[in-house]
């Protein structure tokens, strides 16, 4: 079975430092794509980055990157250069092989200090 | 361009009415999705489509939860009687393809009194 784990529920960081949201999964699909996305206090959920477990390099979407370690089963997200309008839930999820299923994380809360 | 657009974005309603939640997928989207979220249990998936056509309803809490696909641009999901403990936040979302990003309507916020 698919599992995720994000075992910070939150985290603190100071503006305009970086700052890393572990996630670590435990599946026994050879193929699977991992998923992270940020649920601001207004509640809609947006996507921000996506890994193939085939991809060979870290993703990275602007300030997002995603530091995937498949050896670990880990797939931790790193924010660069807070700020103010990431203070957010953070969630990662994991995509079965079969079907589009989608299993999330319990969500980190991330608050960045001014 | 348009996203997942859900409506109502609020309901509030008495135990055991029925409860209508509506979506409107991306133009395009193969992959429709229903969620719940709660304080408790998290984001949960309760069913999804593919082609208008339900795949895994196994998430569906009970017989009183139904969802329907009757086009590729419109889903409802429906609750009937509903309870108290059905107030959650209730998402869909679509996809292009099976294995691609998953983009979320702004949710409806369902309260049983």
């Amino acid at each position: 079975a698919q599992k995720i784990t994000q075992t910070q529920p939150g985290m603190f960081v100071q503006e305009k430092e970086a700052v890393t949201l572990d996630c670590t999964y435990d599946t026994s699909d050879q193929s699977y794509g991992l998923f992270w996305y940020k649920q601001p206090s207004s509640g809609e959920m947006i996507f921000l980055i996506y890994q193939g477990s085939y991809d060979e390099q870290n993703a990275t979407e602007g300030r997002y990157s995603l530091n995937f370690q498949k050896a670990r089963k880990s797939a931790n997200l790193v924010i660069s250069a807070s700020q103010l309008g990431d203070s957010a839930m953070y969630f990662c999820a994991i995509l079965y092989n079969q079907g589009g299923k989608l299993i999330f994380g319990q969500g980190t809360e991330l608050s960045v200090k001014p | 361009d348009a996203g997942v657009i859900q409506s109502p974005r609020h309901e509030v309603t008495e135990m055991g009415q029925e409860v209508t939640l509506r979506c409107k997928p991306i133009s395009g989207h193969d992959y429709l999705f229903w969620y719940r979220q709660t304080m408790m249990r998290g984001l949960e998936l309760l069913i999804y489509f593919n082609n208008n056509v339900p795949i895994d309803d196994s998430g569906m809490p009970e017989d009183r939860f139904s969802a329907k696909m009757p086009n590729a641009s419109f889903s409802t999901l429906k609750i009937q009687p509903s309870e108290p403990r059905d107030s959650a936040v209730y998402f869909c979302a679509s996809s292009f393809r099976e294995h691609q990003p998953q983009h979320f309507g702004d949710g409806t916020r369902l309260s049983i009194l």
